[in-house]
C-alpha cells in the first residue's frame, strides 16, 4: 500500500492564480481530511469527507473548494490563490468508528507570491 | 467552544535529559486522545488513550490520560535528537468526523 499520497510536494504561485492539491489513498479509507498548517496554529481543518459523494467544510474552508468523485480521491483546489494562503497542506484519511487513528500524506509547501 | 490546548509550546533539552508534554482539553463527546510525533514531513501515530490511568508505553516513550481532570502527557525519557520534532496531540470526538488538534509542542534536543 502506498498509503496517503500529495501532489506535488512544492509549489509557487502567483495571487490570483488557481490550482489543484491532489490527494490518494489507496486504503479504502471512508473519511478523508485537507488540513493546512502554520507556524504556531496546529492543524486545522479546510475540508473533509465522509464518503464518496458527501463533503463538508471545517474550520478554515474560505478560499478551497472540494470534491469527492471516487473514495480514493480527495483534491482541493484553491480558485484564486492569495498569500494568506501560503501554507503546508496535509490530506489524512482513515476509517469510521472508534480505535481508528488518521493517516497523513507527506504534505505540500505551497507558497503564494 | 472546544479546544485543546498543548504546553509548552517549545522545549529545548540536552540529550539524556527526560521531557513531559503536556495536552488539555474541553470537548464534547470525548471518545479518545492521540498523541502524534511530526518531523519533517507528515505527523506520524504514537498512542491512542481512551481510558484514564492506563499508561501506554513505546520505548522511552510513554502516556497516559486523565479523563476527570482532561489532560494527558507524554514522558520522553533519555532523550535522543533524534527525539527532535513537533509532537501533535488530537481528540477525537463521538459523532465527529476529524480529530481536532492542539497547536502542538516543538522539542529539541540538542548533544
Amino acid at each position: 500500500n502506498a498509503g496517503v499520497t500529495q501532489t506535488p510536494k512544492f509549489q509557487v504561485l502567483k495571487t490570483g492564480q488557481s490550482m489543484t492539491l491532489q490527494c490518494a489513498q489507496d486504503m479504502n479509507h471512508e473519511y478523508m481530511s485537507w488540513y493546512r498548517q502554520d507556524p504556531g496554529m496546529g492543524l486545522r481543518l479546510i475540508h473533509y469527507s465522509v464518503g464518496a459523494g458527501i463533503t463538508d467544510q471545517g474550520e478554515v474552508p474560505n478560499g478551497y473548494n472540494v470534491s469527492r468523485s471516487t473514495t480514493e480521491d480527495f483534491p482541493l483546489r484553491l480558485l484564486s490563490a492569495a498569500p494568506s494562503q501560503t501554507s503546508v497542506y496535509f490530506c489524512a484519511s482513515r476509517r469510521p468508528g472508534p480505535g481508528e487513528t488518521q493517516y497523513f500524506g507527506p504534505g505540500t509547501r505551497l507558497l503564494v507570491l | 467552544e472546544d479546544k485543546v490546548v498543548q504546553s509548552p509550546l517549545s522545549l529545548v533539552v540536552h540529550e539524556g535529559d527526560t521531557v513531559t508534554l503536556n495536552c488539555s482539553y474541553e470537548v464534547t463527546n470525548f471518545r479518545s486522545l492521540l498523541w502524534y510525533k511530526q518531523e519533517k514531513k507528515a505527523p506520524t501515530f504514537l498512542f491512542m488513550l481512551t481510558s484514564s490511568g492506563i499508561e501506554k508505553k513505546s520505548g522511552r516513550l510513554s502516556s497516559i490520560l486523565d479523563k476527570k481532570e482532561l489532560f494527558s502527557i507524554l514522558n520522553i525519557t533519555a532523550t535522543q535528537t533524534g527525539d527532535s520534532a513537533i509532537y501533535l496531540c488530537a481528540v477525537d470526538q463521538t459523532g465527529a468526523n476529524n480529530l481536532f488538534f492542539g497547536t502542538g509542542t516543538r522539542l529539541t534536543v540538542i548533544p
